[in-house]
């Protein structure tokens, strides 16, 4: 069974300092994809990031970055300069390519709180 | 940028009652899936749908829920007779075919069942 854990429930920066969030995951699939999504507090779920399990490659996209070490199950993610915009619950979600519909399976979530 | 879209933004039920949330998805998108979020909780899996049947159902999905695609672009949830825990926000999701695995959400039904 397929299981994300995120430790931190809440951080609170100040404006202009890195966040760096936390997730673990458990998977027997060889080949999975992990995700970071956005919960503003509008609510909507916005798609941040998508990695491919065979792809450990480490990429940053404007001010976010992520770090993905297959070796610890961890799928770590960084906004850098941190902004009030930036403020919202942060999922990380994992789907086996193996299972039958691709479900996403989320973590607990990561409230971060930037403020100015 | 096409987007998935949901209706209603907000419904309001009382216990027992039948409900239908409804959803566009993407439309050149395959795969359709709801999930829920219990206020202040995660994000959890109802079920899949693809090619005109369920691929996949959690525990949550029983009897009471179901499915359907009516027609070439609404994706629906029915739930059945509306318990208080029903309460939730409801996302509907969507993504393309094998090795587009990005889901895209709805902006969410926000079900109150009194």
């Amino acid at each position: 069974a397929q299981k994300v854990t995120q430790a931190q429930t809440e951080i609170s920066v100040v404006e202009k300092e890195d966040v760096t969030l936390d997730c673990v995951y458990e998977t027997r699939d060889t080949t999975y994809y992990l995700f970071w999504y956005k919960q503003p507090p509008s609510g909507e779920l916005v798609f941040l990031i998508r990695r491919n399990s065979f792809d450990e490659q480490n990429e940053i996209s404007g001010r976010y970055s992520w770090n993905f070490q297959k070796s610890t199950s961890s799928f770590n993610f960084t906004i850098t300069a941190s902004q009030v915009v930036d403020s919202a619950v942060y999922f990380c979600a994992l789907s086996e390519r193996g299972a039958a519909g691709n479900k996403l399976t989320f973590g607990g979530g990561t409230r971060v709180l930037v403020k100015p | 940028e096409p987007e998935v879209t949901q209706t209603p933004s907000h419904q309001v039920t009382q216990m027992g009652q039948e409900v239908i949330l409804r959803c566009v998805p993407i439309s050149n998108h395959l795969y359709f899936y709801w999930y829920r979020q219990i206020l202040g909780q995660k994000v959890e899996f109802l079920v899949s749908f693809y090619n005109n049947e369920i691929s996949e159902k959690s525990e949550i999905f029983d009897d009471q829920f179901s499915v359907e695609r009516p027609d070439g672009s609404n994706f629906t949830l029915k739930i059945r007779s509306t318990k208080l825990e029903d309460s939730a926000m409801y996302f509907c999701a969507s993504r393309g075919d094998r090795g587009q695995e990005t889901q895209y959400f709805g902006p969410g039904t926000r079900l109150l069942v009194l």
